[in-house]
């Protein structure tokens, strides 16, 4: 079976800090990793996957196997990153899983 | 493009009654799923579908839920009857076909709520 954990419901922090959002998967073979985030009043959209290495709004995310861990990361937060943000897995059998979802306030 | 369609955005219904939300996904999309979201929680899959065909459907809880995608395009999902634990919001969402790494693009989503 499929899990993706993201151990903190809400992160606070201030404007200018550093963020780091946590997600911890459980998968036998070789997962598709995303991260997902919703804006207050809007849909829930892709912000990145792993399979990009990219960055995008300054976020990036490394696929750490060892550790079976997709971290998202921003070296410094700003107020418009304020989201839900949530981690996806997707598996083999192409059926995707999210995790439960991190809340980030970032304060002026 | 137009997004992923979803209505109604809400609906209040009493227990044991039934209702159904409809969805229709971006043009050319094969892949579309069902996910409900009870709040404080994650989405969680009931159903995905490519083109007509049910690829999992193994969270739908079947003695209540159905959901149906005909000619591969439009797609609805029934609750009948309701019990209280349905109140959630149920989203629709789709994406290509063919690649694990393909983005899932989501409807504004239905916010249920079982009295």
């Amino acid at each position: 079976a499929q899990r993706v954990t993201q151990p903190e419901k809400l992160l606070s922090v201030f404007k200018g800090a550093p963020v780091e959002l946590k997600c911890n998967y459980s998968y036998s073979g070789s997962p598709e990793l995303f991260w997902y985030v919703q804006y207050s009043r809007q849909r829930l959209q892709l912000l990145l996957r792993h399979i990009s290495r990219e960055s995008i709004k300054g976020f990036t995310a490394d696929l750490n196997k060892g550790e079976t861990s997709f971290h998202l990361k921003k070296p410094f937060a700003q107020e418009e990153d304020s989201a839900m943000y949530y981690c996806a897995l997707t598996g083999g059998s192409y059926i995707p899983t999210f995790g439960r979802g991190t809340s980030l306030i970032v304060h002026p | 493009e137009a997004g992923v369609a979803q209505s109604p955005r809400y609906k209040i219904i009493e227990k044991r009654q039934s209702v159904a939300f409809w969805c229709n996904p971006i043009s050319g999309h094969a892949t579309l799923y069902w996910y409900q979201q009870i709040l404080g929680q994650g989405p969680k899959l009931l159903i995905q579908f490519q083109n007509n065909g049910v690829v999992d459907d193994s969270q739908l809880p079947k003695d209540r839920f159905s959901a149906e995608r005909l000619k591969g395009v439009d797609s609805t999902l029934k609750i009948q009857p309701a019990k209280l634990e349905d109140s959630a919001v149920y989203l629709c969402a789709s994406s290509f076909a063919g690649s694990r790494s393909y983005e899932q693009y989501f409807g504004p989503g239905t916010r249920l709520t079982v009295t």
